[in-house]
């Protein structure tokens, strides 16, 4: 089924240590996003790309990189956790103003 | 800039009553519009959108919203809430510069009392 795909869907690491999110789109889309959710405050935006090879920051970037080496996939990495980096993230593509298409998310927790 | 604030981050309802959950916007032009609804430990699904058209829009399970150019609004009703319809909801606006990304509310969790 076409759509978002995001990997692993649960972990749970300890403080300092890296890992990398995977999201992966099959409907070519060229926008693409990261968010994460917390209690109260709703999806904020993270990381973007606009097309493969590019990226920018959202609106709460730090301790966040990421990579857009082909156009079917998008990668968060965090290099060292922090308890503060304790969410669930979503990655999302748009093919067009009105067309977005969400993943269902990935639960982090930092111990 | 693009905004969406959502009044009420709890509200209840009694199975068979209206539910009401508002949205209030703020953009710079017309904008699209989107409820999404999201269940315990679940992703998010998408309600509705309004995309310039009718400014009633019929979602699915029941639910409608009504896009109020004047009041800068796009409430989420539902004549008869059903238990199934506890979730928490957001309201989101799509942004128009630079990453043409979705702005979202803090969001509404909706209970329903038997």
């Amino acid at each position: 089924n076409a759509g978002v795909t995001q990997t692993p869907k649960f972990r749970v690491l300890k403080t300092g240590q890296s890992m990398t999110l995977l999201c992966a789109q099959d409907m070519n889309h060229e926008y693409m996003y990261w968010y994460r959710q917390d209690p109260g405050m709703g999806l904020r935006l993270i990381h973007y790309s606009v097309g493969e090879g590019t990226t920018a920051k959202g609106e709460v970037p730090d301790g966040y990189n990421v990579s857009r080496l082909k156009k079917q996939n998008f990668l968060l990495g965090l290099e060292s956790a922090a308890p503060s980096q304790t969410s669930v993230y979503f990655c999302a593509s748009r093919g067009g103003p009105e067309g977005y298409t969400f993943g269902s998310g990935t639960r982090l927790t930092v111990v | 800039a693009q905004s969406v604030t959502q009044l009420g981050s709890h509200v209840s309802v009694s199975e068979g009553a209206l539910v009401l959950l508002r949205c209030n916007y703020s953009s710079s032009v017309p904008p699209y519009l989107f409820w999404y609804v999201q269940y315990p430990n679940q992703g998010l699904q998408l309600l509705l959108k309004y995309t310039s058209a009718a400014t009633l829009v019929k979602g699915i399970n029941g639910f409608e919203a009504e896009f109020k150019k004047s009041e800068t609004s796009f409430h989420l009703t539902k004549p008869s809430a059903h238990m199934s319809d506890a979730a928490e909801y957001f309201c989101a606006v799509s942004g128009y510069t630079g990453a043409n990304n979705l702005f979202f509310g803090t969001g509404t969790r909706l209970t329903v009392i038997p």
